[in-house]
């Protein structure tokens, strides 16, 4: 059984730059959610996709959207790069979109906007 | 709004002693109480949670919690400590009149097993 992978690992980008981070779900995982850890803090929720549609969003502005696809892999797109918008981009999946469980996470994406 | 605090940034504990790394939380409706674990450039780790039932939860790597209403608590306890159990600690809640998996983390604690 795969686990949750997470592309790239690293990357370095300049503000008002745009970044897409791709994430592929746990197999037989269908709901994708989307978290934002900056250095020495709590992971703070983004968004969730279930069957290819956002049906949780967390205090963050449009800038920051996401995509699922019919494989259930999804991307979090960030345009107008911020200094404050480093960090670590975790992706985690779970079976079901409202059943609760526990939430399967990839390594995630360390993001550095310079 | 739901939150969460993890009042202590560190715990130090000797290996075989008992280790205790607190949370409490608040909700509006039922919680639903997680704790996850981050090894360093990793990402988190399931390790237990609460929806309903027994308040004592027990979870992998002989980690256990206790959930105690009265208190809004669900502190992680373990018997023995291993060197391995070193990292870093998160608590989190779901509101259960929310769907979905929107957790809502603490600022993590990180443990410390010295040998």
């Amino acid at each position: 059984e795969t686990g949750v992978t997470q592309s790239p690992t690293h990357l370095i980008k300049t503000r008002g730059q745009q970044v897409t981070l791709r994430c592929s779900s746990q197999s037989g995982h269908n709901t994708v959610s989307w978290y934002q850890q900056a250095l020495g803090q709590g992971p703070q929720f983004i968004f969730q996709y279930y069957r290819e549609e956002e049906n949780g969003r967390g205090n963050f502005p449009p800038r920051f959207s996401g995509l699922q696809f019919p494989n259930y892999s999804s991307e979090l797109n960030v345009n107008a790069l911020e200094l404050d918008d480093s960090a670590l981009y975790l992706c985690a999946s779970s079976p079901r979109g409202v059943e609760i469980g526990e939430l399967f996470f990839g390594e995630g994406s360390r993001l550095t906007v310079l | 709004a739901q939150s969460v605090a993890q009042p202590e940034d560190q715990v130090n504990v000797a290996e075989g002693n008992p280790l205790t790394v607190k949370c409490t939380y608040s909700v509006s409706g039922n919680p639903y109480l997680f704790w996850y674990v981050q090894y360093p450039n990793r990402g988190l780790q399931f390790l237990l949670k609460y929806i309903t039932g027994d308040n004592l939860v027990k979870g992998s790597y002989g980690f256990e919690a206790e959930f105690n209403k009265s208190q809004t608590s669900f502190h992680l306890k373990k018997p023995s400590a291993l060197v391995s159990d070193s990292a870093l600690y998160f608590c989190a809640v779901r509101d259960g009149g929310n769907a979905g998996n929107m957790l809502t983390f603490g600022g993590g604690t990180r443990l410390m097993v010295k040998p």
